[in-house]
């Protein structure tokens, strides 16, 4: 069954570093999105993008976040200065077409120290 | 303001035992709504889905019904196994434009007891 890839699984940072957050959706999905968890609280949406831009994002994306489709498989999300409330699980997650199910990768687990 | 929220935040029922977990959600834009298993260091598991003009539906021992009176959702999972016990969040999804999003609640935790 095709799956969303994410990598690294685990990556620690120093604050003010920069990440970059990796994902392979599904081949031939068209949406992708990123949402994250704070340990033991509830996932949150952070950005949708489409036809190669923003569809929308969230309080949570500020300046300090981007994402990219360099090429026709990788959706990244970079964070430029990382903070320590920026700890996390990042999920992406890729769907068809709109009103598809979603599938979800099984995260990065974002550790900020 | 918008929300999805889960009314007791752990369960525990014997196995063999069925399972109900409730939702209530507020917005009313939400065109459909699933619900997802976590397991520990894994991702949100899709079980089962349904669009805002159903109000019932059925998946392998898995249950979801819809009542948009009160804008609430609730999960049945029949014979509770042990492999069931997870967080288990709902999760509406609000089209926004050409795109979409998922509004979560905040997840229950189900233990099934041997």
């Amino acid at each position: 069954e095709p799956e969303v890839t994410q990598t690294p699984s685990h990556q620690v940072t120093q604050m003010g570093q920069e990440v970059i957050l990796r994902c392979v959706p599904i081949s031939n999905h068209l949406y992708f999105y990123w949402y994250r968890q704070i340990l033991g609280q509830k996932v949150e949406f952070l950005v949708s993008f489409y036809n190669n831009e923003i569809s929308e994002k969230s309080e949570i994306f500020d300046d300090q976040f981007s994402v990219e489709r360099p090429d026709g498989s990788n959706f990244t999300l970079k964070i430029r200065s990382t903070k320590l409330e920026d700890s996390a699980m990042y999920f992406c997650a890729s769907r068809p077409v709109a009103g598809a199910s979603y599938t979800f990768g099984s995260g990065t687990r974002l550790t900020v120290v | 303001g918008e929300s999805v929220g889960l009314h007791l935040p752990t369960l525990s029922v014997q196995e063999g035992d069925n399972s109900i977990i409730n939702c209530a959600y507020s917005n009313s834009a939400s065109d459909y709504f699933i619900w997802y298993k976590q397991e520990s260091g894994k991702g949100p598991q899709f079980i089962i889905d349904i669009r805002s003009n159903m109000d019932k539906r059925q998946g392998q021992r898995v249950t979801v019904l819809l009542n948009k009176t009160v804008k609430h959702l609730s999960l049945q999972i029949a014979a509770t196994q042990p492999g069931d016990s997870a967080v288990y969040f709902c999760a509406e999804n609000i089209p926004t434009g050409a795109n979409s999003k998922l509004t979560f609640g905040k997840g229950i935790t189900l233990s099934v007891r041997p």
